[in-house]
């Protein structure tokens, strides 16, 4: 059974990076055909596609945050990471991370964490 | 790209049946079959309960049902139960490697 868990800071100052791993158990995330994603979702709001990434390194963004965001995998770690720069408080959200089966579902997800921008 | 529009709230009585919609564009919905719906509870992930369309992954029950009709997907569920209370959102492929959530639907059981 495939496991995905968030971690990172929980409180990120405006202008800033955030900075965001999901770590992978239950399977080696080189293994099958799967990109692996990160989704967001303000409080009380829905949800929102960051990007996602392939284990060769092949990335794809959703174009209203490409400008600042960065996905990175460590297969030797079985984890992936997100990078989103210059935050303001609309990046507030529960941050996800989530197995992409190729054709854009997700089928796998993380319990979430939150991330605050604030001073 | 803009968010697929869902209407913001259904309700049923347990037993009956509720559609929810989910409307995109000619550039997302109408031109992929890659729909997926997700059942969101309060404070846990979401989960998926339908893809490509009207796909069930294995251990979703069969009273929940997906399809499409030209720019506009729908989610069906049948046989109401109390615990089907919860969040319901839409996914499309949007092109150029990108995809699109809807807004979400709250599920009131009455």
């Amino acid at each position: 059974q495939v496991q995905l868990q968030e971690s990172g800071p929980g409180l990120v100052k405006p202008s800033q990076t955030l900075s965001l791993t999901c770590t992978v158990s239950g399977g080696s995330i080189s293994s099958g055909s799967y990109y692996w994603s990160w989704i967001r979702q303000p409080a009380g709001k829905g949800l929102e596609w960051i990007g996602r990434i392939y284990t060769s390194g092949s990335t794809n963004y959703n174009p209203s945050l490409k400008s600042r965001v960065t996905i990175s995998v460590d297969t030797s770690k079985n984890q992936f990471s997100l990078k989103l720069s210059s935050v303001t408080a609309a990046d507030t959200a529960v941050y996800y991370c989530a197995r992409d089966l190729l054709r854009y579902y997700f089928d796998y997800w993380g319990q979430g964490t939150l991330v605050t921008v604030s001073s | 790209q803009s968010a697929l529009t869902q209407p913001a709230s259904v309700s049923g009585s347990p037993g009956q049946s509720i559609t929810i919609s989910c409307t995109g564009t000619s550039s997302d919905v109408g031109s992929y079959n890659l729909v997926s719906w997700y059942q969101q509870h309060p404070g846990k992930a979401p989960k998926l309960m339908i893809y490509e369309v009207s796909k069930r992954p294995s251990g979703v029950s069969n009273r929940f049902s997906g399809s499409k009709s030209g720019n506009t997907a729908s989610l069906t569920i049948s046989g109401l139960q109390a615990e089907d209370e919860a969040d319901y959102y839409c996914c499309s492929y949007a092109g150029s490697s990108s995809v699109v959530f809807g807004g979400g639907t709250k599920l009131t059981v009455l």
